[in-house]
């Protein structure tokens, strides 16, 4: 089993969607979360950062952690096309480590 | 800035060559990272550097070297490429722990 799992898709949704993307793992000890973004040929961009349970928003954005389910999820309010790209989670167990978990990533794709 | 910069863009090596692939960071991070990114398999780390004159190994480090002589500065070194080293590489780098800056990516195959 995969420390880490996210479905790859490709997620095709109408422009204005409600987008949700998630993540699975399977240690306990993981505490940081993140999203990042990757368009077609660029390097991954942080979205989002989130310590522990709870929700956080920015913009269009709220990244949502429940620990006891080992459940993240990406919500994208009113999707845009600007929006497709790759969505990848990673997580880590330690304050201060260099060594983050990727998921393989969600590809997304928004249409005008 | 320029944030993070990588050359080459592209890269084909026969089996056996060496070549080293060349990332520099123009926002005085101490942090330095190198991925390799497979399709369907996420990002796995190489190596990584905390500082000048520090590195240590990640996750995937065999058929590699790195070096850090300075704060810009974190190539890494492919030696007796194998058909197993065809990848996207990312040079990465982070004030904190959490936040990486990635660099554009290097394609790599090895025929």
């Amino acid at each position: 089993q995969k420390e880490v799992e996210q479905d790859p898709g490709p997620l095709s949704v109408p422009e204005g969607a409600i987008v949700s993307l998630n993540c699975t793992y399977s240690n306990s000890a993981f505490q940081y979360f993140m999203w990042y973004r990757q368009y077609s040929r660029k390097g991954p961009e942080l979205l989002m950062y989130t310590y522990s349970s709870g929700n956080k928003e920015d913009g269009r954005f709220t990244a949502q952690v429940d620990k006891s389910s080992k459940y993240i999820s990406l919500f994208i309010r009113d999707s845009q096309p600007s929006d497709s790209a790759t969505y990848l989670c990673a997580m880590s167990a330690i304050s201060g480590t260099y060594k983050y978990i990727f998921g393989t990533g969600t590809r997304l794709k928004v249409l005008a | 800035n320029a944030g993070v910069t990588q050359t080459p863009k592209f890269r084909i090596l026969k089996i056996g060559q060496s070549m080293t692939l060349q990332c520099t960071q123009d926002m005085n991070h101490n942090y330095m990272y190198w991925y390799r990114q497979d399709p369907g398999m996420g990002l796995k780390l190489i190596y990584y550097s905390v500082g000048a004159g520090i590195t240590d190994k990640g996750e995937v480090p065999n058929g590699y070297n790195v070096s850090r002589s300075t704060t810009e500065d974190f190539p890494l070194r492919l030696e007796l490429a194998a058909p197993s080293q065809t990848s996207v590489y990312f040079c990465a780098s982070s004030y904190s722990s959490y936040e990486q800056y990635f660099g554009p990516g290097t394609r790599l195959t090895v025929t």
